[in-house]
């Protein structure tokens, strides 16, 4: 597609419950991101692949949240046995490279929106 | 640590000119981003500087100064449109190995343009 893409939309999920957010980034693009997003606030990095490589997870908030890109292209963010604190948007960027050139920018996914109640 | 500083909300009118400021002190820096976000919608790429001065780009322009951790956007002629939050973000120096830039955000300035 022409942009990056996420899925689902919305979710909504009951405390203790698995979520997998799925995300198409821009065909060609080498970099990978996932930043969370709480209400009225701006986007907090997650995590960071590069082609198949998990290089950062620090951003990660704890072990229930795991990430992958098998074959360097979609990637799937996975929360396990979600909490009301991890009610926030999850947002997916790429970038053609991601390193060496400064100037490089991220495109973003439209978000998901995660409620758990 | 990484800290960047934004107003949280601000109010103008549709023609007017409005400038949002953006402070940082992060480890280092590579780089300042402003992105534009409507909400409920993907963050988009407005403009970016790396050197001190000021880029226009027709109705957006972006200035910095590094030595004083300071960026501000300017936003002329305003439209409704304009009504969105512009987040802030800094690209901190990465140790050389990790061979990657991300970016570190602000709170965002949510933008009210009236008629």
């Amino acid at each position: 597609g022409a942009g990056v893409s996420q899925s689902p939309r919305y979710k909504v999920a009951k405390r203790g419950q698995d979520v997998a957010l799925r995300c198409d980034p821009i065909s060609g693009h080498v970099s990978l991101f996932w930043y969370q997003q709480a209400l009225g606030q701006g986007p907090e990095f997650l995590t960071y692949f590069q082609n198949e490589a998990q290089l950062d997870k620090s951003g990660l908030p704890s072990d229930r949240f795991f990430a992958e890109r098998p074959e360097g292209s979609v990637s799937t963010l996975k929360i396990q046995r979600t909490q009301q604190e991890d009610s926030a948007v999850y947002l997916c960027a790429s970038s053609f490279r991601g390193q060496g050139l400064s100037g490089e920018k991220l495109f973003f996914g439209s978000g998901t929106q995660l409620s758990v109640l | 640590g990484q800290n960047i500083d934004q107003p949280t909300e601000m109010t103008a009118t549709e023609g007017a000119i409005v400038q949002i400021n953006c402070t940082y002190q992060t480890s280092g820096f590579n780089g300042l981003f402003w992105y534009q976000q409507h909400a409920g919608e993907a963050p988009t790429f407005l403009s970016y500087n790396v050197l001190d001065g000021l880029e226009e780009k027709g109705r957006f322009s972006s200035f910095l100064s590094r030595s004083k951790g300071y960026s501000y956007l300017l936003l002329k002629e305003l439209q409704m449109k304009d009504s969105a939050s512009y987040l802030c973000a800094v690209r901190p120096r990465e140790p050389m190995n990790t061979g990657f830039q991300k970016l570190v955000f602000g709170t965002g300035t949510r933008l009210l343009v009236s008629p």
